[in-house]
């Protein structure tokens, strides 16, 4: 089966302090899409970052990087600077055949004033 | 501009009812998917428009689950006969180009008593 796994059920940060979040993920396609969504509360998902499976220069966005690991099928996500708001639960995400995503379990993420 | 909306937010159905929930995408976006996520779990997938062409169906759990796009704009999702484990949030989300990243929607949460 071609999945994504994500080990850390839940996960807790000090504001202003960096968190790293795991992933590994399963696949037998050559080219492909990696991603981090997040989904807040209110429960709409909202994408964070984006990683091209061509291209080995790790993504950035902001305060948000990851750290892609093509040979050992990894896919960490970094937050540095954690703000409160960044409090919600985040999924690792691989894109499949005909574009359809497929979700790790996902990571609640717990940010302490 | 506007994103992806649902309708209904929420649904209360008695087991054996029909419902029908409805995605609005964003304007432009060829590609419509609609997910299942139970609680705490990550979203699944159901199914894959491209304009009103379904190409992907895999994901439907039987044959009570039947999706529509007749016009390659607004997509509806129907259920019938509702059982207790169709309760979920139904995820709606559209994309203007595969694979890249997916804009979802609020979601519906349908609860079967």
């Amino acid at each position: 089966a071609q999945t994504v796994t994500q080990s850390q059920p839940e996960m807790s940060v000090q504001e202003a302090e960096t968190v790293t979040l795991s992933c590994t993920y399963d696949t037998s396609e050559s080219d492909y899409y990696l991603f981090w969504y997040k989904q807040p509360p209110s429960r709409q998902m909202i994408l964070v970052i984006r990683q091209e499976a061509y291209k080995q220069q790790n993504a950035t966005e902001n305060r948000f990087s990851v750290n892609f690991q093509k040979a050992a099928k990894s896919f960490s996500l970094k937050i540095s600077d954690s703000q409160l708001g960044d409090a919600a639960m985040y999924f690792c995400v691989r894109s499949g055949n005909t574009g359809k995503l497929i979700f790790g379990q996902g990571t609640t993420l717990q940010v302490k004033p | 501009g506007a994103g992806v909306s649902q309708s209904p937010r929420y649904k209360v159905a008695k087991r054996g009812q029909d419902v029908a929930l409805r995605c609005d995408p964003i304007s432009g976006h060829v590609s419509l998917f609609w997910y299942q996520q139970a609680l705490g779990q990550g979203p699944e997938f159901l199914t894959y428009f491209q304009n009103e062409a379904q190409l992907d169906k895999s994901g439907l759990p039987s044959d009570r689950f039947f999706a529509e796009r007749p016009e390659g704009s607004v997509s509806t999702l129907k259920i019938q006969r509702t059982q207790q484990e169709d309760s979920a949030v139904y995820l709606c989300a559209s994309s203007l180009l595969q694979p890249r990243e997916q804009y979802f929607g609020p979601g519906t949460r349908l609860t079967v008593t």
